[in-house]
C-alpha cells in the first residue's frame, strides 16, 4: 500500500468547512483514496473514497489532485461532533484480506 | 442501519484467564475482522475470516484464536491473557469482492484490561 503523509492536526470553527489534505505521493494506477475517522472511544467509521474522480456523500466531499498525488477530504459545515481524528488510507480495491492499515492520522479540533 | 455489535465495551481479566471475545454483524458480511488498537502504534489486524469456518491470520495472532461458526458471528478467544494483551478490540465486518472496496464497519470496541 502506498504510503500517506498527513499533518498531525488541525482546528477548524463550528460551521466553517474543514479541509483535510493527505499526500500520496506514490499511489499506484489501481490504488483507491479511503477516508476513515474516529471519535473518541468508538470504533472507525468509513467516511468515502474514490479512485481519481472527485466524490460527493452525505458525509463529505474528496478531491482528488489529477496526477493523484495528493487529497482533500472536506467537510462542508463542520459541527463538534466531527471531532476526531481521520485516517487517510492508500489501497487497492481487492479482496485480499482487505484489512486496513491506520497511520497517524489528523486529529481535527472542530471549536464553537 | 447497518450494525455491528460487540459483546462488551469493558472488560477486566486476571493474567491466565480464557477470554471471549464476540461479534456481530447483520449486514450478512462475508468478512469479518478483529484488529487491536494501541497507542502509538495504530490498527493492527490480528485474525480475520471471509466466511464460515475459513479463518487467516493477521499481522499479530500469536497469543490469539478465532472461530466462525455462523456467518454473522465472529469470536476472538485469549487462551490465556497476559498483561500486553491490554488493549482496545475492534470488530469489522464487509462485503466481499468488489462490493466491498474496502469499506469496513467497525463496532464500538473493547476495552480489555488484564490484570
Amino acid at each position: 500500500d502506498a504510503k500517506t503523509t498527513q499533518p498531525p492536526s488541525m482546528d477548524c470553527a463550528e460551521g466553517r468547512a474543514a479541509n483535510l489534505p493527505c499526500n500520496h505521493s506514490t499511489i499506484s494506477g489501481n490504488e483507491y483514496v479511503y477516508w476513515y475517522r474516529q471519535i473518541h472511544s468508538q470504533g472507525p467509521q468509513y467516511i468515502i473514497h474514490g479512485l481519481k474522480n472527485n466524490e460527493t456523500n452525505e458525509m463529505a466531499s474528496l478531491i482528488i489532485t489529477e496526477d493523484r498525488k495528493s487529497s482533500t477530504l472536506i467537510l462542508p459545515h463542520a459541527t463538534l461532533r466531527d471531532t476526531a481524528v481521520y485516517y487517510c488510507i492508500v489501497r487497492v480495491a481487492s479482496n485480499a484480506g482487505n484489512m486496513l492499515t491506520f497511520g497517524g492520522g489528523t486529529r481535527l479540533m472542530v471549536k464553537p | 442501519d447497518v450494525k455491528v455489535t460487540q459483546s462488551s465495551r469493558y472488560l477486566v481479566k486476571r493474567t491466565g484467564e480464557k477470554v471471549f471475545l464476540e461479534c456481530v454483524q447483520d449486514m450478512d458480511h462475508e468478512n469479518m475482522f478483529w484488529y487491536r488498537q494501541d497507542p502509538g502504534l495504530g490498527l493492527r489486524l490480528i485474525y480475520f475470516s471471509y466466511d464460515v469456518k475459513m479463518k487467516e491470520k493477521g499481522d499479530i495472532p500469536e497469543g490469539y484464536s478465532v472461530s466462525r461458526e455462523k456467518k454473522e458471528r465472529f469470536s476472538l478467544i485469549l487462551e490465556s491473557a497476559s498483561t500486553n494483551q491490554t488493549s482496545m478490540y475492534l470488530c469489522a465486518s464487509s462485503y466481499s469482492g468488489s462490493r466491498s472496496y474496502n469499506e469496513q464497519f467497525f463496532g464500538p470496541g473493547t476495552r480489555l484490561t488484564v490484570l
